[in-house]
């Protein structure tokens, strides 16, 4: 089983959807990352969260730390949100990954 | 601008031929990294530096090697090259591994080996 699981690993979704993607986690951790890939490849840091909730424009991250589980939520999704959102973990010595959440948003 | 630079952003090359990422940053970060993606497999962490001249393994470390010998700089070396390693190569850099260190991920090299 893996350490770090996403779902859904596809979503499709319509201009101005609520778009939701979850992380779970079974690993001791110091901190949580959530992070974009676009079709071109490079890597963006999103949010590294310990606790609670943060914000960023239309992207909102959550953690519950008891529950070892975040959600990425994305209001009024566009196009150019259509990318991959991988989930990692900061263990002490290195970042463990979830295999990403490809998401794609139509006009 | 605060960023990762690796080079080169794609490559083909014949196995057995040695090559040499390379991966600068230039934020003063002491943790560097390298990571490799493979379709289904998520991104594996191949070997971490939390600082000049201390370098350890990571998950995948077989057929690698790196050096850190100055802080900005960390290259990845590929001693004798296999079809295996044919693969999507990040370098990532933070102040720290750890509670408050976010990370700054070069653009990827794309790799080949025939």
């Amino acid at each position: 089983k893996n350490e770090v699981e996403q779902s859904p690993q596809n979503l499709t979704a319509q201009e101005g959807e609520f778009i939701t993607i979850n992380c779970s986690y079974s690993v001791g951790i110091s901190a949580l990352h959530w992070l974009q890939q676009h079709p071109g490849g490079g890597i963006v840091s999103l949010f590294m969260l310990s606790s609670g909730k943060k914000k960023h424009g239309r992207l909102i991250a959550t953690i519950n730390i008891q529950e070892k589980h975040s959600s990425l939520h994305i209001t009024a999704s566009h196009p150019r949100d259509s990318a991959v959102y991988i989930c990692a973990v900061s263990l002490t010595d290195k970042l463990i990954f979830g295999t990403g959440t490809r998401l794609q948003v139509f006009p | 601008e605060a960023q990762v630079t690796q080079n080169p952003r794609y490559l083909i090359t014949v196995t057995g031929k040695k090559l040499t990422v390379t991966c600068s940053q230039n934020m003063n970060h002491e943790y560097m990294s390298w990571y490799r993606q493979d379709p289904g497999l998520g991104l594996r962490q191949i070997y971490y530096s939390m600082n000049v001249e201390v370098t350890d393994k990571g998950d995948v470390p077989e057929g690698y090697k790196v050096s850190r010998k100055e802080k900005r700089n960390f290259p990845l070396i590929l001693e004798s090259p296999s079809p295996n390693q044919t693969s999507l190569y990040f370098c990532a850099s933070s102040f720290g591994q750890g509670w408050f260190s976010g990370y700054t991920f070069g653009s990827g090299t794309r790799l080949t080996v025939v």
